[in-house]
């Protein structure tokens, strides 16, 4: 089965910082199945990217994502108060066909 | 499309889980998409548990694919989740969540979930 591995567990940063958040599979994955969530407490999650590097319905284009075969990243531009959460990376396709990585929790400096 | 999950908020270790949810905002077997079920254990990450297509096919995780069952009712459009033989490590919120066919494999929509909690 595919491992999803995140990096780092926990990110600290101050609003108005770049964050950067990883996303590492024990296999390749297609570009085209890749997806990131952000959840806060108490809330299902809410799917940010798509596809990689498409942005959801809705969600602000300091949301960027990019990656291809077994590396990933999330990349907020500049955090908004807002943004501190969970992160979550997802893969579609490889066995046991969807799973989900362990998270990054972003919290404010 | 908007999804809500509903059930027994505490089942007894051994028996049967059984959620539902009720869609709104499009039938549920109007073509495209996937219905599935997905949880979340206390303070723990996301597993995926399964998805039944709009024809009726099902397609389960394989560690559980021996205690799952993922149905559906078109006249309530709805779909459910039974899960057998409980223990306390299912316990955990459940959400429910539709994913398009063809699409990214990603989720768009989730229902709110519930806690369900295993406990004698």
């Amino acid at each position: 089965d595919i491992v999803l591995t995140q990096s780092p567990g926990t990110l600290s940063l101050s609003p108005g910082e770049r964050a950067t958040l990883s996303c590492r599979a024990s296999q390749s994955v297609n570009s085209s199945y890749l997806a990131w969530y952000q959840q806060k407490p108490g809330q299902a999650p809410r799917l940010l990217i798509h596809a990689t590097s498409r942005r959801a319905s809705g969600i602000p284009d300091r949301f960027s994502g990019r990656g291809s075969g077994t590396d990933f990243i999330l990349t907020i531009s500049r955090l908004e108060p807002e943004d501190f959460a969970l992160y979550y990376c997802q893969q579609f396709g490889n066995s046991p066909l969807c799973s989900f990585g362990p998270g990054t929790k972003l919290e404010i400096k | 499309v908007q999804l809500q999950e509903s059930g027994p908020g505490l089942v007894k270790p051994s028996q049967t889980l059984s959620l539902t949810c009720t869609v709104s905002g499009g039938a549920i077997n109007s073509g495209g998409y996937y219905w599935n079920w997905i949880r979340q254990h206390p303070g723990k990450g996301l597993e995926w548990i399964g998805y039944i297509y709009y024809s009726g096919r099902t397609y389960y995780n394989p560690s559980l694919k021996s205690r799952v069952s993922i149905s559906m009712d078109t006249s309530k459009n709805q779909f459910s989740l039974k899960l057998d033989s409980v223990t306390v490590a299912d316990t955990a919120v459940y959400y429910c969540a539709s994913r398009v066919g063809g699409g990214s494999g990603s989720f768009p929509a989730w229902g709110q979930g519930t806690l369900v909690t295993v406990s004698s």
